[in-house]
């Protein structure tokens, strides 16, 4: 198995362009989460999925962001428009609910707005 | 809410010192409990995990964590560190098995070589 993959691994935009950031979870997991990391806050969920219908979306920071999954292989974290203090690595896990596995976790995607 | 804390947020030790990382977590009911690392520059990788049954468990390159129910804790403990163990350790929970991680802020140890 491939893992959880995330693209970019990188993104550099300038302020007010929109971004989007995808991920493929792990086949046959049912769950998917979107993570923030940052050296002030740590890691903050900012929401996920149960079979591809988003459950709890509470941790999105602002309109600005938007989160889809429209099948159980694809999910895109998009944020409009982007601004410096988006600027983190976004994380994105999956798992199957039900079973007491944990998250895997994918390789990240480093965000700088400049 | 569920909440998970970790006391130390940097942590320098040498080589072959012992280490321990303490993780309390809020919540009254059936937990999982897990630590997680991140070395420099990468995701985060399940380090072990607690479901039920013997409440010290081991888990990859010589790490162990003992859940003490009474005291709402789950110690991350290796008896000699070495410098590969540079990395961050995150302490999470989930509430039986259809909760969501809750992780806690993070450690991070620096092993001086």
């Amino acid at each position: 198995d491939a893992g959880v993959i995330q693209s970019p691994r990188h993104e550099v935009t300038e302020m007010g362009q929109e971004v989007t950031l995808r991920c493929k979870p792990i086949s046959g997991h049912n769950s998917l989460f979107w993570y923030r990391q940052t050296m002030m806050r740590g890691l903050e969920l900012l929401i996920y999925f149960n079979n591809n219908v988003p459950i709890d979306d509470s941790g999105m920071p602002e309109d600005r962001f938007s989160a889809k999954m429209p099948n159980a292989s694809f999910s895109t974290l998009k944020i409009q428009p982007s601004e410096p203090r988006d600027s983190a690595v976004y994380f994105c896990a999956s798992s199957y609910r039900g079973l007491n596995y944990g998250y895997t976790f994918g390789s990240g995607t480093r965000l700088t707005v400049v | 809410a569920q909440s998970v804390s970790q006391h130390n947020h940097h942590v320098i030790l040498s080589e072959a010192a012992s280490l321990e990382l303490g993780c309390n977590y809020s919540y009254g009911g059936t937990v999982n409990l897990f630590w997680y690392v991140q070395y420099p520059g990468q995701h985060l990788q399940l380090l072990l995990k607690y479901f039920s049954g013997d409440p010290l468990v081991k888990g990859i390159k010589g790490f162990e964590a003992e859940f003490i129910k009474s005291k709402f804790s789950f110690n991350l403990r290796k008896p000699s560190v070495q410098w590969s163990d540079t990395a961050e350790y995150f302490c999470a929970v989930m509430s039986g098995s259809q909760g969501n991680l809750i992780f806690g802020k993070g450690t991070k140890l620096s092993v001086k070589p």
